[in-house]
């Protein structure tokens, strides 16, 4: 069972708003440390989404959006595309330096 | 932009030990913190443990009695060594960079499939 609590699967229709929650502890997320959000097309290794909780790498269309908030973040896609099907993970850390992953959430677009 | 390729056996006998290695291009080994993930199939991300340049390791609980993680820096190498395989293991497993406690995972290699069977 992961650490961080993610809905196993979101969908939307092209152009829509779809958001997916990460959800952590007092320990981990509530304690301050950063949310990062990575992207894993299907067969490929996972690839930085979003850093410390709402920074975007080069290169990761502006559609994609982070937030966090107490125990929680969150991972918003706007104006879905048919590219964005693929698995999302949420990560952190906690005060004992250990590596947290969510569960991961699969975005179906319809 | 650094570069990671990770290589291995691809197949291990249960009870034998997985000895993987990845290894660095276009960036020093000795400049950032490494870590092993792995993916069983259809699963999610599992932490195995990280490394950082000056050899202290940090492991996961659950796979700490098992493994070894550590950095060869003649070879530009990060090298993965888990103990006692068992089916439970069969994965495919991820080397990736990142710059310390707190950080983003923003390099990783493509992956190694491995698999526990007789």
């Amino acid at each position: 069972q992961s650490v961080l609590t993610q809905p196993p699967s979101v969908s939307g229709a092209p152009g829509q708003r779809v958001t997916i929650s990460c959800t952590g502890s007092s320990s981990d997320v509530g304690a301050g440390f950063d949310v990062h959000w990575y992207q894993q097309l299907p067969g490929t290794a996972p690839k930085l989404l979003i850093s410390g909780n709402n920074n975007r790498p080069s290169g990761v269309p502006d559609r994609f959006s982070g937030s966090k908030s107490g125990t929680s973040a969150s991972l918003a896609i706007t104006g879905l595309q048919a590219e964005d099907e693929a698995d999302y993970y949420c990560q952190s850390y906690d005060s004992s330096v250990h590596v947290l992953f969510g569960g991961g959430t699969k975005l179906t677009v319809l | 932009q650094v570069q990671l390729q990770e290589s291995g056996p691809g197949l291990v006998k249960p009870s034998e030990t997985l000895s993987l290695t990845c290894t660095v291009s276009s960036g020093s080994i000795s400049s950032y913190f490494w870590i092993w993930i792995r993916q069983a199939p259809g699963r999610g991300l599992e932490w195995i443990g990280h490394t950082s340049f000056t050899g202290s390791t940090n492991y996961n609980p659950s796979l700490r009695s098992r493994v070894t993680i550590s950095v060869d820096r003649s070879r530009n190498q990060l090298s993965l060594s888990l103990r006692s395989m068992t089916a439970a293991d069969t994965a495919v497993y991820y080397c990736a960079s990142f710059d310390g406690y707190n950080a983003p995972f923003d390099y990783w290699g493509r992956g190694t499939p491995v698999t526990v069977s007789s």
